[in-house]
């Protein structure tokens, strides 16, 4: 199977600080990665899209300037929380659509849990 | 736009009492429809794709099949560790997936 890891999967900041939240593919090649964020007892809200060596597309109502995305290479994407609020509170998940697999499938990782106090 | 209704929202069941769950969608065109198991902290892990009406897919005590409008998850004589919440997603749809608002399942032993 595709496995998606996200790093780290707790993270507790002060505010005003900056977060960086890794999401590596680690069996694939992933040409787009996704961002999501999840409140809670709610369904995944999608923040972004990113395909590897170009910039980021972001969902409406997403600061593009505070979740600063970052596709590097196939297997890498990071989402950095920029002057972090206690509004930012939340849990972050990656997915990540693998070559190779369907086209329409994609895979999570495991989640991190950011708290800004 | 794509919308993907869940219903039940959330779902009580006794070790053992079988149930479906229903997932009810519109899109303009299905690439594929999707279920995955969410546990509470954890990332959605992926159940099962499904492609076009007719189509049916089993996983232990779980089976996916899908219309024209809409999948049923079913799930057949649940055991406790079947707990956690069930999405559904369609897409993508400009390289996206939408997802419904889930199901949450607990089933007491």
């Amino acid at each position: 199977g595709a496995v998606v890891s996200q790093h780290p999967s707790r993270v507790i900041c002060k505010s005003g600080t900056s977060v960086k939240i890794e999401c590596r593919s680690l069996d694939f090649q992933a040409t787009t990665m996704f961002w999501y964020r999840q409140f809670p007892k709610q369904s995944l809200m999608l923040m972004a899209t990113s395909n590897e060596g170009s910039k980021a597309t972001y969902e409406q109502g997403v600061e593009k300037d505070k979740f600063l995305i970052n596709h590097a290479s196939l297997t890498l994407s990071t989402l950095t929380v920029t002057s972090a609020h206690p509004e930012d509170s939340s849990f972050y998940i990656c997915s990540a659509r693998a070559q190779g697999f369907r086209d329409t499938e994609a895979f999570f990782g495991q989640g991190t849990r950011l708290t800004v106090v | 736009e794509d919308q993907v209704t869940q219903s039940p929202e959330a779902l009580r069941l006794q070790e053992g009492e079988s149930s479906s769950l229903n997932c009810s969608y519109t899109v303009s065109g299905l690439r594929g429809l999707f279920w995955y198991r969410q546990d509470p902290g954890k990332g959605p892990e992926f159940l099962f794709t499904l492609y076009s009406a007719g189509e049916e897919k089993e996983k232990e005590r779980l089976k996916a099949t899908l219309t024209k409008k809409e999948s049923f998850l079913h799930i057949t004589a649940p055991k406790p560790e079947d707990s956690a919440t069930y999405l559904c997603a369609v897409g993508p749809t400009g390289n996206k997936l939408t997802f419904g608002g889930g199901t949450r399942v607990l089933v007491k032993p």
